[in-house]
C-alpha cells in the first residue's frame, strides 16, 4: 500500500447538502495534493500544501475549501456542488512541492452528487 | 504552452508479446518526465521518471521507457505483457513554467488479452 489513506471511499451527496473528504499520509512528505480525475481527461490538480501552507490553488471554485491542519491530513470542504462535480477525488502527497519527486496516491474518494 | 500527449485511448497487446504505451510532450526547458499506472479501484501507482542521464529508464513491474529529445517522446515498454498489467496508464511531465506542477496526459487503458 501507499500510505496514503482516503475516507470515504464513496460519496453521494445533494447539491445542498455540506460533506467533507480526509486524506492521510503515512510518510512523512512535506507536500499534499488534491486533485479531480474524470473518465478520459488528464487530472486536473486543483490544491497543493506544502508544509501546511497552500502554494498552488488552479482556479478552483469556492465550492471546494481544502484545509491543512498539519502536513499528514488534508481535507477537502464541499458545499452546494453541482452534478459536473461528480468525478473520482484523488489526495496524493510528495517529499516537497518541487515535482521532482514521485507523487504517492490514496485509493480516492468516487463522489456522486445528484 | 507545456502539454502531454497521449494518442491511444486504449492499446490491445495479447499476453506473452511486447507492448508500447505512447506519449509525446511540448515544454521549454528540458523535461522530467513521469510514467504512473492506476490499477481498477486504486489511486495512481508511481512506475518510473527521467530526469538526466541514461535515455533509457527502468522502472517497476518490468517496465521501461525510452527518452528521445529529437521526436519529444517517452514511450513506455515492456518486452513481454501479463494479463495483469491491464491498467490504465499515465503520462506526466514536470512544467517548468507551471510553478514547477505535474502536466498530465489523459490516460490510455492497457488491455491484456490471454
Amino acid at each position: 500500500e501507499t500510505g496514503v489513506t482516503q475516507t470515504p471511499r464513496h460519496l453521494v451527496m445533494g447539491m445542498t447538502n455540506k460533506k467533507s473528504l480526509k486524506c492521510e499520509q503515512h510518510l512523512g512528505h512535506n507536500a499534499m495534493y488534491w486533485y479531480k480525475q474524470s473518465a478520459k481527461k488528464p487530472l486536473e490538480l486543483m490544491f497543493v500544501y506544502s508544509l501546511e501552507e497552500r502554494v498552488e490553488n488552479n482556479s478552483v471554485p469556492s465550492r471546494f475549501s481544502p484545509e491543512c491542519p498539519n502536513s499528514s491530513h488534508l481535507f477537502l470542504h464541499l458545499h452546494t456542488l453541482q452534478p459536473e462535480d461528480s468525478a473520482l477525488y484523488l489526495c496524493a502527497s510528495s517529499q516537497d512541492q518541487q515535482g521532482f519527486n514521485e507523487q504517492y496516491f490514496g485509493p480516492g474518494t468516487r463522489l456522486t452528487v445528484t | 504552452a507545456q502539454s502531454v500527449a497521449q494518442p491511444e485511448d486504449q492499446v490491445n497487446v495479447a499476453e506473452g508479446n511486447p507492448l508500447t504505451v505512447k506519449c509525446t510532450y511540448s515544454v521549454s526547458g528540458n523535461p522530467y518526465l513521469f510514467w504512473y499506472v492506476q490499477y481498477p479501484n486504486r489511486g495512481l501507482q508511481f512506475l518510473l521518471k527521467y530526469i538526466t542521464g541514461d535515455n533509457l529508464v527502468k522502472g517497476s513491474y518490468g517496465f521501461e521507457a525510452e527518452f528521445n529529445k529529437s521526436q519529444t517522446s517517452f514511450h513506455l515498454k515492456k518486452p513481454s505483457a501479463l494479463v495483469s498489467d491491464s491498467a490504465l496508464y499515465f503520462c506526466a511531465v514536470l512544467g517548468l513554467d507551471s510553478n514547477y506542477q505535474l502536466i498530465w496526459g489523459a490516460g490510455t487503458k492497457l488491455i491484456i488479452k490471454p
